[in-house]
């Protein structure tokens, strides 16, 4: 069974930094994987989604790669911001298996 | 433009008691519909999903079941609730090889 791992749990940065938040999953026969943010008590908004085919995908600030073979993906932040402030979370298919997340406090 | 509605958005029953929660989606046919369940402290559990009218699958064995009645209709149901069944339960939908959505949630505390 696909197991998902997010290192670290919980991460504080100052405003400004960049960041990169990590993603390991055991299967490495994935189809897509994809990055979600979570406000406490709200739902999951998805961020970005790559495709099996695809090595990488950028929106603004934000650019989240992916390296099947190593079974790993990595969520890049520029210039953190404190809006910035939610859990992260990775899942892959199939079934979108995801991760526990890391919680990324950005600090004015 | 798609969207997925999910209710209702706090519930607190007792032990024992049935549970129904309903989520809807809009703008779209043949939709993929996911449950999934948060504990406290914990990730997104997928527990049940559909790919069409009448067809669920279980991740999970556990005290509840899904329906798909209508195509974009995606109940969750239990007969009778236990207090490990409390959590943060979210409805999703996509498309295949698009971006999965999420609802708002729905809180359920049972005593």
């Amino acid at each position: 069974k696909q197991e998902v791992t997010q290192i670290p749990a919980a991460l504080s940065v100052p405003e400004g930094e960049n960041l990169v938040l990590n993603c390991s999953f055991t299967d490495s026969a994935i189809y897509n994987l994809q990055w979600f943010r979570q406000d406490p008590g709200k739902g999951l908004t998805s961020l970005l989604l790559i495709q099996s085919s695809q090595r990488e995908q950028t929106s603004g600030r934000l650019n989240a790669s992916l390296d099947k073979s190593s079974g790993r993906s990595t969520l890049y932040i520029a210039a953190s911001q404190p809006g910035d402030s939610a859990t992260y979370l990775c899942a892959v298919e199939r079934y979108l298996f995801f991760g526990t997340g890391t919680r990324l406090t950005v600090i004015p | 433009s798609q969207t997925i509605h999910q209710w209702p958005a706090t519930l607190v029953q007792p032990v024992g008691s049935p549970l129904s929660l309903e989520c809807t989606v809009e703008g779209t046919s043949n939709p993929n519909l996911y449950w999934y369940r948060q504990a406290a402290g914990r990730g997104l559990q997928l527990l049940f999903y559909s790919v069409g009218i009448g067809q669920i699958s279980s991740e999970v064995p556990q005290n509840l079941s899904a329906s798909r009645p209508q195509d974009r209709q995606f109940i969750l149901s239990s007969k009778k609730l236990l207090l490990s069944d409390s959590g943060f339960y979210l409805c999703a939908w996509r498309r295949v090889d698009s971006p999965l959505h999420f609802g708002n949630g729905t809180r359920l505390t049972v005593t």
